[in-house]
């Protein structure tokens, strides 16, 4: 039931781009992504609903495609401070954000 | 607004004794929910309550148990202490009203079981 994410570890270069993937084996309704740095609490970084509603920062952008189960965030033109651990947590009914199950998560490491 | 604040920062404990842990959430959420993060398992879900009420639960024993208050803080119990609960212990608060949605953590509380 815990969705898989990929790659478990990428390596960028300041400016490049990044694709981390989410996938589960359940119906969603909904996918969450957030950021955890070493020692800190889990950052919220973007929502996404079944039928196409989202809401994030600005600069981050998502997919949801309902039919496959499946989660993409898009890290553009990377920054020093997107290294972290991504994680996309997902629930599969209206009303359980509350109860999300969390992937493996995605460690990011971006150098100079 | 103020953030989500768990209480203590750091514990550390004896196999066989009891904790409890505490987080305030955000003004005005009414959603609280508990995840266990340790780095084999990674985070996984404890339990959620809403207006005081657990409206989901996760897999774990029942020496896990929560409660929350009028006000929205809630408390997290562990009995009888297993070294395996050595964890970071995070809790999310969130505004549901309008169906799923964004839920903020707190910085977390760092448990170690000796």
């Amino acid at each position: 039931q815990q969705p898989v994410q990929s790659p478990q570890a990428v390596i960028l270069r300041e400016g490049e781009d990044a694709v981390i993937n989410c996938s589960s084996s359940k119906a969603l309704y909904s996918v969450h992504w957030y950021r955890q740095k070493h020692g800190e609490a889990p950052v919220f970084l973007m929502i996404l609903l079944k039928g196409g509603e989202q809401k994030g920062h600005e600069k981050i952008s998502a997919s949801f495609n309902e039919k496959k189960q499946q989660s993409s965030l898009y890290l553009t033109a990377s920054q020093l401070s997107y290294s972290g651990t991504y994680f996309c947590g997902t629930a599969s009914l209206y009303n359980q954000g509350g109860k999300l199950i969390f992937g493996q998560g995605t460690e990011l490491s971006v150098k100079p | 607004k103020a953030g989500v604040t768990q209480t203590p920062r750091y514990l550390i404990k004896t196999r066989g004794q009891q904790v409890t842990l505490s987080c305030s959430p955000i003004s005005g959420h009414r959603s609280v929910s508990w995840y266990q993060q340790t780095p084999g398992q990674g985070l996984q879900f404890l339990f959620e309550y809403f207006s005081e009420t657990q409206r989901n639960k996760g897999n774990f024993p029942g020496r896990f148990s929560g409660r929350q208050f009028s006000n929205s803080r809630s408390e997290m119990n562990v009995s009888t202490l297993e070294l395996g609960d050595s964890a970071l212990y995070l809790c999310a608060s969130s505004d549901p009203s309008g169906g799923n949605t964004e839920a903020f953590f707190g910085q977390g509380t760092r448990l170690t079981v000796v």
